[in-house]
């Protein structure tokens, strides 16, 4: 079965633009939540969707936020970008959010 | 602060050798994961443990709950298993339900 995918792998942006990034979780998979991966900060959590609701955040300004569509796919956005949102952006989906986890390849995010 | 701790942060190792890796964390947790990821970004699920010990192939982690504290063994480790291995917590529904990550621990299996 198709794995998560995650659109687009690379993306260049500049300064104070936006942002949305895809993620489209594994069939039967209602869970999605994201994250952001710096050299700097390591791994953190941005949020978790369950059946279309945020069920969780975490410690990042409001200019990050996301949604999720009734097929589970979900997209995220970033606005007013600045040179420290450069990162890997990682999806991951799951079954109900309590059980295991599979991750997407992710979105490599450059801000110049 | 930081909620989990991984030690050590970097690990050489000969083919064949037994791996330790250690994670403690300092928040209650409703389930702590163990992340392997490779070069190139690429992240792989290897457990999720609330309680005792897990198994599968050459990989094993184990979880006491009460002295917050997980290990991840590689027993007969192989050059393949050279990868970056995270620890992760997920915080229980009452005291916030964030998830915190380790640094994480290179590993390096020499032939």
């Amino acid at each position: 079965k198709a794995g998560v995918t995650q659109t687009p792998r690379y993306l260049i942006k500049t300064r104070g633009q936006q942002v949305t990034l895809s993620c489209s979780p594994i069939s039967g998979h209602r869970s999605v939540s994201w994250y952001q991966q710096t050299p700097g900060q390591g791994l953190q959590f941005l949020f978790e969707y369950f059946s279309e609701t945020q069920r969780n955040k975490g410690n990042f300004p409001g200019r990050f936020s996301g949604r999720q569509f009734s097929n589970s796919r979900s997209e995220m956005n970033v606005s007013t970008l600045e040179l420290g949102d450069s990162a890997l952006y990682l999806c991951a989906s799951s079954l109900a959010g309590r059980s295991g986890y599979t991750f997407g390849s992710g979105t490599r995010l450059t801000v110049v | 602060k930081n909620e989990v701790e991984q030690s050590p942060q970097n690990l050489t190792a000969q083919e064949g050798e037994f791996i330790t890796i250690n994670c403690s964390y300092s928040v209650g947790i409703s389930a702590l994961h163990w992340l392997q990821q490779h070069p190139g970004g690429g992240i792989v699920s290897l457990f999720m443990l609330s309680s005792g010990k897990k198994k599968h192939g050459r990989l094993i982690a184990t979880i006491n709950i009460q002295e917050k504290h997980s290990s991840l063994h590689i027993t007969a480790s192989h050059p393949r298993d050279s990868a970056v291995y995270i620890c992760a917590v997920r915080e229980g529904r009452n005291t916030g339900n964030q998830f915190y990550f380790g640094t994480g621990t290179s590993l390096t299996v020499i032939p």
